[in-house]
């Protein structure tokens, strides 16, 4: 069975501090994976996605990048982080085909401080 | 941008009651719609995923209805119990594929024993 991996949990940085969540999937091999950001009084909002190894689309411009150095790897990171930067985020991946949602991991927590 | 707009953002029902909520998005270029339940410090669950007019799906207590035309899908709950307070969300693919998939900010159910 396919199962996604999200660590960690909770995370409390401080600002200017860099950032690194890490997502990996397993029961699936090339996977299409995305990171999803939930900011305070907000919706899900896109943040990246990848469709395989380092091939990577930005939604949004901001502090963040992502990666995806394994086929089963997609990592979230930053440099610096900003205050704006707090929320809840999430890992997906998705099985091709419109009869298919997303399976999500179990988020991290941020909150820049 | 594919708006999807859900309402209410939060609803407090005693047990027992039954409670519908509503997700609508724009009707042209319609792909797929998709329910998901998400409980605090949990993952996002899928409920449903629903692609044609007209359709109903029933899980248990809970069943959806989809409208294409009009641009809304219901979510009722018969007969609420705690365990069914959690957030709801719906989300929709953009036209032709899942690289673009707007949630909506969810409704947030509390059954009240």
């Amino acid at each position: 069975s396919q199962t996604i991996h999200q660590w960690p949990a909770t995370l409390v940085q401080p600002v200017g501090s860099p950032l690194s969540l890490e997502c990996t999937v397993e029961g699936t091999s090339n996977p299409n994976l995305y990171w999803y950001r939930q900011a305070a009084g907000r919706g899900l909002q896109l943040l990246f996605y990848s469709v395989g190894i380092g091939q990577i689309s930005s939604e949004v411009p901001q502090n963040l990048s992502a990666s995806r150095p394994q086929d089963r790897q997609f990592i979230l990171s930053s440099k610096k982080l900003l205050l704006s930067d707090s929320g809840f985020y999430l890992c997906a991946w998705r099985t091709t085909g419109k009869l298919y949602g997303y399976t999500f991991g179990s988020g991290t927590r941020l909150t820049v401080v | 941008i594919l708006n999807v707009e859900q309402s209410p953002q939060s609803l407090h029902v005693q047990e027992g009651d039954s409670t519908n909520f509503t997700c609508s998005f724009p009707s042209s270029n319609f792909y797929a719609l998709h329910w998901y339940r998400w409980e605090t410090a949990k993952s996002p669950e899928a409920l449903f995923v629903m692609t044609l007019n007209g359709d109903e799906k029933k899980k248990g207590r809970i069943s959806a209805t989809l409208n294409t035309k009009e641009g809304y899908s219901y979510l009722y709950i018969k007969g609420s119990q705690p365990e069914d307070s959690a957030t709801y969300l719906c989300a929709s693919p953009s036209t032709g594929g899942y690289q673009k998939v707007t949630f909506g900010i969810g409704t947030k159910l509390q059954v009240i024993p």
